[in-house]
């Protein structure tokens, strides 16, 4: 029973391409998070929604979309891809957005721009 | 902004030994810090976490935390280390006010290598 899932795990595409990856939570939980986790193993907040309602975004390019059709999935879709989106994009959720909640994280999606 | 510091990138102990990971904090008003594990090609797992009340805090698979708050600093420990403990660990803060959209702001990371 996974409780935080990803899809695919593995995307290896050309610069320029358009991608996605989802994201689904059997939780409950109202809130879901996209991380991106560089290189040098840094992890940084993306995007963050709860009940499918934008609540942050932390100054990522518009050429990524997030979208939430319902409050169990989170998707990333990003367009025009370059080199330096290469990455590991994690999903997480949490049961609140207010309080001090713990996060869970999915597998992690890697991702290769070519 | 919130912020945690994990001045160590790597911390190297023996099996059995105890083991310390820090973590420092620069927050305005009440801290809550967490950590969080990452093993090899995986998602990272919350070990535990410090809201209010003691200062030490117990968490999955042995591991504590001593919150001290003269010295803002939140370190994660064990009392005898395992070869599975081997991971990257991260230390984060809970970054925005009361009643506002709040998220995780992640330290470095410390990978904690384990040997025999």
């Amino acid at each position: 029973d996974t409780a935080v899932s990803q899809t695919p795990k593995y995307l290896v595409t050309q610069m320029g391409n358009d991608k996605s990856i989802k994201c689904e939570q059997n939780l409950g939980h109202d809130t879901m998070y996209w991380y991106k986790q560089d290189s040098k193993k840094f992890l940084k907040i993306m995007f963050s929604y709860n009940n499918k309602e934008l609540i942050i975004n932390e100054t990522v390019p518009n050429r990524f979309s997030p979208k939430s059709p319902d409050k169990a999935h989170l998707n990333l879709h990003i367009n025009s891809l370059e080199l330096g989106d290469s990455a590991v994009y994690f999903c997480a959720s949490s049961q609140g957005v207010q309080d001090p909640y713990e996060q869970y994280f999915g597998p992690g999606t890697r991702l290769t721009v070519t | 902004a919130q912020s945690v510091a994990q001045p160590e990138d790597q911390v190297n102990v023996a099996e059995g030994n105890p083991l310390t990971v820090k973590c420092t904090y620069s927050v305005s008003g009440n801290p809550y810090l967490f950590w969080y594990v990452q093993y090899p090609n995986r998602g990272l797992q919350f070990l535990l976490k410090y809201i209010t009340g003691d200062n030490l805090v117990k968490g999955s698979y042995g591991f504590e935390a001593e919150f001290n708050k003269s010295q803002t600093s939140f370190h994660l420990k064990k009392p005898s280390a395992l070869v599975s403990d081997s991971a990257l660990y991260f230390c984060a803060v809970r970054d925005g006010g009361t009643g506002t959209a709040s998220k995780l702001t992640f330290g470095t990371g410390t990978r904690l290598q384990v040997t025999l």
